[in-house]
């Protein structure tokens, strides 16, 4: 909602520069992470996703990274524009036995002019 | 268009009310999700379903209720126990296959008043 970014880590880039969001997750078991854009009063979309057994995933002008050796994960956003200004999360899924979806705080990215 | 819809977008709520908040979606989608957002945490897991006629408690199910009579329709009830429900309320659904992520829905804005 409107109020979810007021208390969030925020990143401010220039438009046209690059942007760099990151997220550090909880269980090494975890198997497969995703990345949401969440703009004001909207719900999360999809942004892009990434299996444990992956180190690197690109898509269309976003890049997400994951390094399992201190269990991170990084958002690129190539040539940001105004339409990318949202808040980001992460979200980290367990996929074998009983599962988990455990979804980060976020990031809210503000793009400026 | 296939997609999940919450209504209604805005909701206002007196001390002592038990107020329904609606989620449809038409996706085929077998699990339904409700989550709450409140400002600088995480999505939190109310209820879920994975099946009609079934559902399972969240990580904060206290002073909710929730139904799955329909494969398309989780609707999410808040009580009077629920103490705190100023919010923003999230539904989901995704196959059964967590691999392909949720589908959000835009959102509900509950307030106490």
């Amino acid at each position: 909602g409107e109020s979810v970014g007021l208390h969030l880590p925020t990143l401010s880039v220039q438009e046209g520069d690059n942007s760099i969001i990151n997220c550090a997750y909880s269980n090494s078991a975890s198997d497969y992470f995703i990345w949401y854009k969440q703009e004001s009063g909207k719900g999360p979309q999809f942004i892009i996703d990434i299996r444990s057994n992956m180190d690197k995933r690109q898509g269309q002008r976003v890049t997400v990274l994951l390094n399992k050796t201190v269990k991170h994960l990084s958002l690129q956003i190539a040539a940001t524009q105004p339409g990318d200004s949202a808040v980001y999360f992460c979200a980290e899924i367990f996929t074998s036995g009983t599962y988990k979806y455990i979804f980060g705080t976020g990031t809210r990215l503000k793009v400026l002019a | 268009d296939g997609g999940i819809t919450q209504s209604p977008k805005y909701l206002f709520r007196k001390e002592g009310q038990n107020v329904t908040l609606s989620c449809e979606q038409n996706l085929n989608h077998d699990a339904m999700y409700w989550y709450r957002q409140d400002p600088g945490q995480g999505l939190r897991l109310i209820y879920y379903s994975q099946i009609v006629n079934d559902f399972q408690k969240g990580d904060i199910a206290e002073g909710y209720s929730v139904s799955r009579e329909k494969k398309e329709s989780f609707p999410l009830t808040v009580t009077s126990a629920q103490k705190n429900p100023t919010a923003f309320y999230l539904c989901a659904s995704s196959p059964l296959a967590l691999e392909y992520g949720y589908t959000f829905g835009s959102g509900t804005r509950l307030t106490v008043v």
